[in-house]
């Protein structure tokens, strides 16, 4: 099946920095790209839709200029945090949408768990 | 999206056939339905999709009602390995942008 890779798999910074999160699609290429997170005991909340060579459409209440996306090639969508806080520790999973027949299946990463100091 | 609504929770013995229940009272003619599930610390993967037919697949079956207000995804012998949050959700044929809106799903256990 489709494979999605994100990379790193964790990571913990300290307040005020910036993290960078990478998302590709191993064998398939992603115009579209969609980003998660994911808080403890809860579902996945969309955060944003990543379109290759375009600017990223955030959901209601996702600050644009704190989560920065760039989906600069048809298998790389990189999130970036930027000037991170203790509440931005989260699971962030992203997924990207391949045409399998004729209905398009979204596959998923692994995820990233992000833990701020 | 349409909504779909599924038990908090369920609890299976190993070994054992699962049923786990979706309504989707709302749904259109357009809207397959799809189902993933997220093991412990994973992103979620998918399982299975229909539009009316019953569909069968190396992990699980999909029983989808006449009317196609609800649906049943059977897991024919759940192993420990099985135990997640499964989500049952509705998405449009060719959806292009259109991202999977994911519900609070059913938390399977499986007892050995």
């Amino acid at each position: 099946g489709a494979v999605v890779s994100q990379h790193p798999s964790w990571v913990i910074c300290k307040s005020g920095t910036s993290v960078k999160i990478e998302c590709r699609s191993l064998d398939f290429q992603a115009t579209t790209m969609f980003w998660y997170r994911q808080f403890p005991k809860q579902s996945l909340m969309l955060m944003a839709t990543s379109n290759e060579g375009s600017k990223a459409t955030y959901e209601q209440g996702v600050e644009k200029d704190k989560f920065l996306i760039n989906h600069a090639s048809l298998t790389l969508s990189t999130l970036t945090v930027t000037s991170a806080h203790p509440e931005d520790s989260s699971f962030y999973i992203c997924s990207a949408r391949r045409a399998r027949l004729a209905v398009e299946t979204q596959y998923f990463g692994p995820g990233t768990r992000l833990l701020v100091l | 999206d349409a909504k779909t609504t599924q038990p908090n929770s369920m609890e299976s013995n190993e070994e054992e056939p699962v049923h786990l229940p979706c309504n989707h009272s709302t749904i259109s003619g357009t809207d397959y339905i799809h189902w993933y599930r997220q093991l412990p610390s994973q992103g979620p993967e998918y399982v299975i999709h229909g539009l009316t037919s019953n569909v069968n697949n190396r992990m699980a079956s999909l029983a989808i009602a006449e009317d196609r207000k609800s649906s049943t995804l059977i897991l024919h012998r759940a192993t420990l390995r099985d135990a997640a949050v499964y989500y049952c959700i509705l998405s449009l044929l060719n959806s292009g942008n259109t991202p999977l809106v994911f519900g609070k799903g059913t938390r399977l256990s499986v007892i050995a």
